[in-house]
């Protein structure tokens, strides 16, 4: 069956200090993988998504990269972290026409 | 018009109750329907999945869509105190890169 682990769980940074999280897919090759960011109130956000190694299209203009170096590894980046980055951060893949979403991540940005 | 319309609530019950959530939707093109359920600070999990007018059950829930509407409602019978939750409603176009439209989910709390 399928996995999808994200880490770290949560994570408090500074402002301007960077941003590295990570998402990683078992049981599954060549799989569709998205970043969405939650804010309360707000939904569900999509930022990034990717549709193999090396491919990622950014769905919203913001301080925020991702990258894909591995089929089933997806890293989502900033250089310097913004208040307004705060947020639940999740990871999800598919395969087909439904997305399976990982624990997320929690980033609280002082 | 959003794409994707879902109203917020929160939505109380008592155990017992059936639950009726709904989403509406203004795109044409949407084909696939599916429901997530989300617990207070995990990642939502795939609850139903639809790709047709018309009704589908699993157990206590079923997922009702209306293309000619453009409406779509998950019912729960015989809600528990586990089924408190968030739920998002989820559509998707069909497309090659997948990307899901989703309503900004509805916090339902059932009390004992």
């Amino acid at each position: 069956s399928q996995t999808i682990h994200q880490w770290p769980a949560t994570l408090v940074q500074p402002v301007g200090s960077p941003l590295s999280l990570e998402c990683t897919v078992e049981g599954t090759s060549n799989p569709n993988l998205y970043w969405y960011r939650q804010a309360a109130g707000r939904g569900l956000q999509l930022l990034f998504y990717s549709v193999g190694i090396g491919q990622i299209s950014s769905e919203v203009p913001q301080n925020l990269s991702a990258s894909r170096p591995q089929d089933r590894q997806f890293i989502l980046s900033s250089k310097k972290l913004l208040l307004s980055d705060s947020g639940f951060y999740l990871c999800a893949w598919s395969r087909g026409d439904t997305q399976y979403f990982g624990p997320g991540t929690r980033l609280t940005v002082l | 018009q959003k794409e994707v319309e879902q109203d917020p609530g929160p939505l109380s019950v008592p155990e017992g109750a059936i639950v009726s959530l709904n989403c509406t939707y203004s795109n044409s093109a949407f084909q696939y329907f599916m429901w997530y359920r989300q617990y207070s600070r995990k990642g939502p999990e795939l609850l139903m999945y639809t790709y047709s007018s018309g009704n589908k059950e699993d157990g206590r829930f079923t997922a009702q869509v209306d293309k000619s509407s453009k409406y779509i409602s998950l019912f729960i019978r015989d809600s528990q105190p586990s089924d408190s939750a968030t739920y998002l409603c989820a559509i998707n176009s069909g497309g090659s890169n997948y990307k899901l439209t989703f309503g900004k989910g509805t916090l339902l709390t059932v009390n004992p």
